[in-house]
């Protein structure tokens, strides 16, 4: 499991508010990432990271805003959530040097 | 960016039976092709890879080719179980911080 948390792991919320989930990694690695998986669409990259304070976009980043401060921390906040965000998030992390990149257990977010 | 396309969405095989899904990618730059699977309500599992250097790999039942020139790759499963029924999902790397473009998915259903 590379040693990747997420949590919360299930959440429900109303639209309009904020929301925060959190990636945890005990492999000091550094490139860490927030995907969404919805049906129809596959897993789609929200943002990424590629060290302490140092953040970019992804394919699908409107709404969305990501920070690290920590190497083993990567928080991905939704500022004001909207229906359109129900989905599963993934954390990921990669395994430098081979690529292999590896999986947090999800969180389910459902925003009524 | 990358572009990954993936065939069938959805493939049902009888026990034994081989079972094929194919991947196409737009970038050239691209230079590793992991695939994964996920079994519903898990993480998605990386469950072999290739990198451009190579043309084939194989993993006991399973095995991956690639083409470049074409720009294609592709997962063979010989000896369908029903514990490989899954959705499966391939990917290709590019950009500095290792970002993966994955696939939509292919949905394998191995029938008994």
């Amino acid at each position: 499991d590379a040693g990747i948390t997420q949590s919360p792991r299930h959440k429900v919320t109303e639209t309009g508010t904020p929301v925060t989930l959190r990636c945890h990694q005990t492999e000091n690695h550094r490139y860490m990432y927030w995907y969404r998986q919805d049906p129809g669409h596959g897993l789609r990259l929200i943002h990424y990271s590629y060290g302490v304070k140092d953040t970019d976009k992804g394919e699908v980043s409107d709404g969305y805003s990501v920070s690290r401060s920590k190497t083993e921390d990567f928080l991905l906040t939704l500022e004001s959530a909207t229906s359109s965000q129900t989905s599963v998030y993934f954390c990921a992390i990669t395994r430098d040097i081979v690529n292999e990149q590896f999986f947090g257990p999800g969180t389910r977010l459902t925003v009524l | 960016g990358e572009n990954v396309e993936q065939h069938p969405s959805t493939l049902s095989v009888q026990e034994g039976d081989s079972a094929v899904i194919k991947c196409t990618y737009s970038d050239s730059a691209s230079n590793y092709f992991p695939w994964y699977k996920q079994e519903l309500g898990k993480r998605p599992q990386l469950i072999i890879d290739i990198r451009s250097n190579v043309g084939e790999k194989k993993d006991q039942r399973i095995a991956v080719t690639l083409n470049k020139t074409a720009k294609h790759f592709s997962l063979h499963i010989t000896e369908t179980q029903p514990e490989d029924s899954a959705v499966y999902f391939c990917a290709a790397l590019s950009g500095s911080a290792r970002q993966l473009t994955f696939g939509s998915g292919t949905q394998l259903t191995v029938l008994p």
